[in-house]
């Protein structure tokens, strides 16, 4: 069974923290997505990466960073977390060939306070 | 430019028909999908279309797609209690591996 598995379901962290979202991927996809999940916005993808150490900015990357040091992992950082960063995270991996199947995360809820 | 656009909710009556819409701006686009998210979970793929394709059916849920109004819609029959969630059209070019996801629509369905 294919698996994508996000390190915390919630989390709460204060304003200014740095905060690290963990995503890991058992099925050696290639690609590696995180999205933002907003009520009435769906998904805006914030970063993505196509191998190993390799990123590329998505439509919001502003606030964030991310790190691919293995292919399976994928991390999420927030170096300042802001209020405005309050929402759902989900991760996302697709195999790096043809028109395969987008495998999701059950996602992260996070809260700045 | 890329946009997904989708209505926010709708509510059936168990038993009939659903059908969600879906409009996307880029015509470049190769590949659309409709995703089900339920209560507290991520994200599974329903089904999904390619471009040079009308319709597809598959069990319960048809896809239309027409591509002169760039207009996609899910249709799901018979629909039930389990179907309520929310469901996500997105879009892919054959180039990239990146979604582009619409805003997602609540689907209710009402005993």
């Amino acid at each position: 069974d294919v698996k994508v598995t996000q390190s915390s379901r919630y989390l709460v962290k204060r304003t200014g923290e740095k905060v690290f979202l963990e995503c890991v991927q058992d099925m050696d996809h290639e690609n590696m997505f995180w999205y933002r999940q907003d009520p009435g916005l769906g998904l805006r993808l914030i970063y993505f990466s196509y191998d190993v150490k390799m990123k590329e900015k998505g439509d919001i990357p502003e606030g964030y960073s991310v790190s691919r040091e293995k292919k399976e992992r994928f991390s999420l950082i927030l170096e300042s977390a802001s209020t405005n960063q309050t929402s759902m995270y989900l991760c996302a991996s697709i195999i790096g060939r043809g028109n395969t199947e987008a495998f999701f995360g059950q996602g992260t809820r996070l809260t700045v306070v | 430019g890329e946009d997904v656009e989708q209505s926010l909710f709708l509510s059936v009556r168990e038993g009939d028909s659903s059908v969600i819409n879906c409009t996307y701006t880029d015509s470049s686009s190769t590949y659309l999908y409709w995703y089900k998210q339920e209560p507290g979970a991520g994200l599974q793929l329903l089904t999904y279309i390619f471009s040079n394709m009308d319709m597809k059916q598959d069990q319960r849920l048809t896809v239309l797609l027409n591509k002169k109004d760039k207009h996609l819609s899910l249709r799901i029959a018979d629909t039930q209690t389990g179907d309520s969630a929310i469901y996500f059209c997105a879009e892919r070019m054959d180039s990239s591996y990146k979604l582009i996801f619409g805003s997602g629509t609540r689907l209710l369905v009402r005993p």
